[in-house]
Protein backbone atom coordinates (compact mmCIF):
# COMPACT_ATOMS: atom_id res chain seq x y z
CA UNK A 1 0.00 0.00 0.00
CA UNK A 2 1.31 3.48 -1.15
CA UNK A 3 1.90 5.42 1.80
CA UNK A 4 1.55 9.23 0.42
CA UNK A 5 -0.39 9.08 -2.88
CA UNK A 6 -0.60 12.03 -5.11
CA UNK A 7 -2.53 12.27 -8.38
CA UNK A 8 -1.90 12.81 -11.07
CA UNK A 9 1.83 11.81 -11.34
CA UNK A 10 2.16 13.72 -15.10
CA UNK A 11 -0.11 16.64 -16.01
CA UNK A 12 0.34 18.89 -19.29
CA UNK A 13 -2.08 21.47 -19.43
CA UNK A 14 -2.62 24.87 -21.47
CA UNK A 15 -1.82 28.42 -19.75
CA UNK A 16 -4.76 29.81 -17.99
CA UNK A 17 -6.26 26.56 -17.09
CA UNK A 18 -7.40 25.49 -13.36
CA UNK A 19 -6.29 22.20 -12.23
CA UNK A 20 -5.78 19.95 -9.08
CA UNK A 21 -3.57 17.92 -7.77
CA UNK A 22 -4.69 15.48 -5.36
CA UNK A 23 -2.88 13.61 -2.10
CA UNK A 24 -3.79 10.96 0.31
CA UNK A 25 -2.01 9.50 2.95
CA UNK A 26 -2.62 6.20 5.31
CA UNK A 27 -0.01 6.95 7.77
CA UNK A 28 -2.44 8.60 10.43
CA UNK A 29 -0.28 11.65 10.53
CA UNK A 30 -1.01 14.78 11.73
CA UNK A 31 0.62 16.90 9.45
CA UNK A 32 1.12 17.09 5.21
CA UNK A 33 2.89 19.17 3.48
CA UNK A 34 3.04 20.30 -0.23
CA UNK A 35 6.62 21.33 -2.04
CA UNK A 36 7.53 22.40 -5.02
CA UNK A 37 10.73 21.45 -6.83
CA UNK A 38 12.18 23.48 -9.40
CA UNK A 39 13.87 23.39 -13.23
CA UNK A 40 16.89 23.51 -10.92
CA UNK A 41 15.53 21.00 -8.67
CA UNK A 42 15.55 22.96 -5.46
CA UNK A 43 13.08 22.26 -3.47
CA UNK A 44 10.91 24.57 -1.09
CA UNK A 45 8.15 24.44 1.15
CA UNK A 46 4.55 25.83 -0.02
CA UNK A 47 2.22 24.76 2.66
CA UNK A 48 1.46 22.78 5.57
CA UNK A 49 -1.41 21.45 7.21
CA UNK A 50 -2.08 20.19 10.74
CA UNK A 51 -4.83 18.53 11.89
CA UNK A 52 -6.86 20.14 8.78
CA UNK A 53 -5.50 24.00 10.13
CA UNK A 54 -3.00 25.44 7.77
CA UNK A 55 0.42 26.24 9.86
CA UNK A 56 2.87 27.73 6.77
CA UNK A 57 1.59 29.81 3.85
CA UNK A 58 4.95 30.72 1.81
CA UNK A 59 4.69 33.27 -0.47
CA UNK A 60 2.75 31.70 -2.94
CA UNK A 61 0.72 33.32 -5.37
CA UNK A 62 -2.69 33.40 -4.41
CA UNK A 63 -3.88 31.63 -7.74
CA UNK A 64 -2.24 28.74 -5.42
CA UNK A 65 -5.03 27.41 -2.64
CA UNK A 66 -4.78 24.01 -0.52
CA UNK A 67 -7.85 22.34 0.66
CA UNK A 68 -7.70 19.98 3.16
CA UNK A 69 -10.82 18.49 4.16
CA UNK A 70 -9.55 16.08 6.04
CA UNK A 71 -6.53 14.68 7.97
CA UNK A 72 -5.50 12.12 5.43
CA UNK A 73 -6.57 14.57 2.33
CA UNK A 74 -4.36 17.91 0.95
CA UNK A 75 -5.44 19.10 -2.29
CA UNK A 76 -3.73 21.90 -4.20
CA UNK A 77 -5.89 23.51 -6.60
CA UNK A 78 -3.63 26.08 -9.11
CA UNK A 79 -6.14 28.58 -11.01
CA UNK A 80 -4.70 30.34 -13.83
CA UNK A 81 -2.15 28.09 -14.65
CA UNK A 82 1.37 30.29 -15.82
CA UNK A 83 3.96 28.99 -17.89
CA UNK A 84 6.56 29.32 -14.27
CA UNK A 85 4.01 27.12 -13.04
CA UNK A 86 5.51 24.54 -14.49
CA UNK A 87 7.59 22.39 -12.06
CA UNK A 88 6.85 18.87 -9.95
CA UNK A 89 4.84 18.78 -7.10
CA UNK A 90 5.32 16.99 -4.06
CA UNK A 91 3.07 15.71 -0.92
CA UNK A 92 4.59 14.50 1.77
CA UNK A 93 3.52 13.74 5.61
CA UNK A 94 5.00 13.63 9.07
CA UNK A 95 3.62 12.59 12.52
CA UNK A 96 4.52 15.49 14.89
CA UNK A 97 7.70 16.48 12.94
CA UNK A 98 9.27 13.56 12.74
CA UNK A 99 10.60 11.35 9.32
CA UNK A 100 8.74 13.41 6.65
CA UNK A 101 6.99 11.12 4.01
CA UNK A 102 7.08 12.24 -0.10
CA UNK A 103 4.76 11.04 -2.30
CA UNK A 104 6.12 10.45 -5.96
CA UNK A 105 5.33 14.27 -6.92
CA UNK A 106 3.23 15.08 -9.85
CA UNK A 107 5.16 16.53 -13.02
CA UNK A 108 3.04 19.85 -13.81
CA UNK A 109 3.86 20.92 -17.59
CA UNK A 110 2.03 24.34 -18.48
CA UNK A 111 2.14 25.20 -21.98
CA UNK B 1 23.99 32.70 0.84
CA UNK B 2 21.74 29.43 1.70
CA UNK B 3 21.09 28.65 5.02
CA UNK B 4 21.70 25.12 4.17
CA UNK B 5 25.05 24.43 2.44
CA UNK B 6 25.95 21.11 0.88
CA UNK B 7 29.25 19.61 -0.50
CA UNK B 8 30.23 18.64 -2.96
CA UNK B 9 27.45 19.60 -5.56
CA UNK B 10 28.40 16.96 -7.89
CA UNK B 11 30.79 13.28 -6.96
CA UNK B 12 31.17 10.96 -9.15
CA UNK B 13 32.93 7.16 -7.74
CA UNK B 14 33.87 3.76 -8.61
CA UNK B 15 31.50 1.06 -7.19
CA UNK B 16 33.15 0.33 -3.51
CA UNK B 17 34.51 3.23 -2.76
CA UNK B 18 33.32 5.43 0.82
CA UNK B 19 31.67 8.26 0.09
CA UNK B 20 31.09 11.41 2.67
CA UNK B 21 28.65 14.14 1.37
CA UNK B 22 28.83 17.19 3.80
CA UNK B 23 25.98 19.54 4.95
CA UNK B 24 26.41 22.82 6.91
CA UNK B 25 23.60 25.24 8.24
CA UNK B 26 23.34 28.37 9.53
CA UNK B 27 19.53 28.25 11.06
CA UNK B 28 19.03 26.88 14.49
CA UNK B 29 17.90 23.44 14.33
CA UNK B 30 15.91 20.83 16.11
CA UNK B 31 16.67 17.70 13.68
CA UNK B 32 18.33 17.23 10.90
CA UNK B 33 17.11 15.62 7.22
CA UNK B 34 18.84 13.63 4.92
CA UNK B 35 16.67 12.85 1.64
CA UNK B 36 17.60 10.69 -1.31
CA UNK B 37 16.07 11.68 -4.52
CA UNK B 38 16.29 9.17 -7.53
CA UNK B 39 16.51 9.95 -11.36
CA UNK B 40 12.68 8.73 -11.41
CA UNK B 41 12.24 11.55 -9.19
CA UNK B 42 10.46 10.01 -5.92
CA UNK B 43 12.19 11.11 -2.69
CA UNK B 44 13.18 9.18 0.59
CA UNK B 45 13.60 9.78 3.66
CA UNK B 46 17.09 8.41 4.59
CA UNK B 47 18.01 9.55 8.23
CA UNK B 48 16.30 11.75 11.00
CA UNK B 49 18.90 12.84 13.58
CA UNK B 50 19.26 15.83 16.71
CA UNK B 51 22.45 14.31 17.89
CA UNK B 52 25.24 11.89 17.55
CA UNK B 53 25.29 9.07 14.35
CA UNK B 54 22.54 6.80 13.24
CA UNK B 55 23.04 3.72 11.00
CA UNK B 56 21.20 1.89 8.32
CA UNK B 57 23.04 -0.53 6.41
CA UNK B 58 25.79 0.72 4.38
CA UNK B 59 24.53 4.42 4.97
CA UNK B 60 25.91 6.44 8.42
CA UNK B 61 24.88 10.22 9.39
CA UNK B 62 26.41 12.23 12.15
CA UNK B 63 25.52 15.57 13.18
CA UNK B 64 27.74 17.76 15.45
CA UNK B 65 25.06 20.67 16.35
CA UNK B 66 27.88 23.02 17.68
CA UNK B 67 29.47 23.20 14.41
CA UNK B 68 26.26 23.16 12.71
CA UNK B 69 27.31 20.21 10.29
CA UNK B 70 26.45 17.04 9.51
CA UNK B 71 27.85 14.22 6.75
CA UNK B 72 26.23 11.24 4.85
CA UNK B 73 28.48 8.26 4.21
CA UNK B 74 28.63 5.63 2.41
CA UNK B 75 30.24 2.16 2.79
CA UNK B 76 31.00 0.39 0.08
CA UNK B 77 29.48 2.54 -2.75
CA UNK B 78 26.85 0.48 -5.16
CA UNK B 79 25.60 1.53 -8.80
CA UNK B 80 22.23 2.02 -7.39
CA UNK B 81 23.65 4.49 -4.48
CA UNK B 82 23.51 7.01 -7.61
CA UNK B 83 20.80 9.36 -6.91
CA UNK B 84 20.66 13.27 -5.42
CA UNK B 85 21.56 13.13 -1.81
CA UNK B 86 19.76 16.03 0.13
CA UNK B 87 20.18 17.71 3.48
CA UNK B 88 16.83 19.80 5.04
CA UNK B 89 16.77 21.43 8.40
CA UNK B 90 13.01 22.53 10.05
CA UNK B 91 13.58 26.57 11.31
CA UNK B 92 13.42 25.90 15.23
CA UNK B 93 9.74 24.93 16.64
CA UNK B 94 8.60 25.09 12.78
CA UNK B 95 7.77 22.37 10.32
CA UNK B 96 9.16 24.66 7.44
CA UNK B 97 12.25 22.94 5.98
CA UNK B 98 14.77 24.45 4.57
CA UNK B 99 16.74 22.27 1.74
CA UNK B 100 20.15 21.78 0.78
CA UNK B 101 20.67 21.82 -2.91
CA UNK B 102 21.54 18.59 -3.76
CA UNK B 103 24.48 16.20 -4.26
CA UNK B 104 24.49 14.59 -7.32
CA UNK B 105 26.23 11.43 -6.98
CA UNK B 106 27.15 8.85 -9.51
CA UNK B 107 28.54 5.54 -8.83
CA UNK B 108 30.16 3.31 -11.56
CA UNK B 109 31.04 -0.40 -11.55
Amino acid sequence: DTAVSQTPKYLVTQMGNDKSIKCEQNLGHDTMYWYKQDSKKFLKIMFSYNNKELIINETVPNRFSPKSPDKAHLNLHINSLELGDSAVYFCASSLQRNTIYFGEGSWLTVV
Amino acid sequence: KNEVEQSPQNLTAQEGEFITINCSYSVGISALHWLQQHPGGGIVSLFMLSSGKKKHGRLIATINIQEKHSSLHITASHPRDSAVYICAVPRRNTDKLIFGTGTRLQVFP
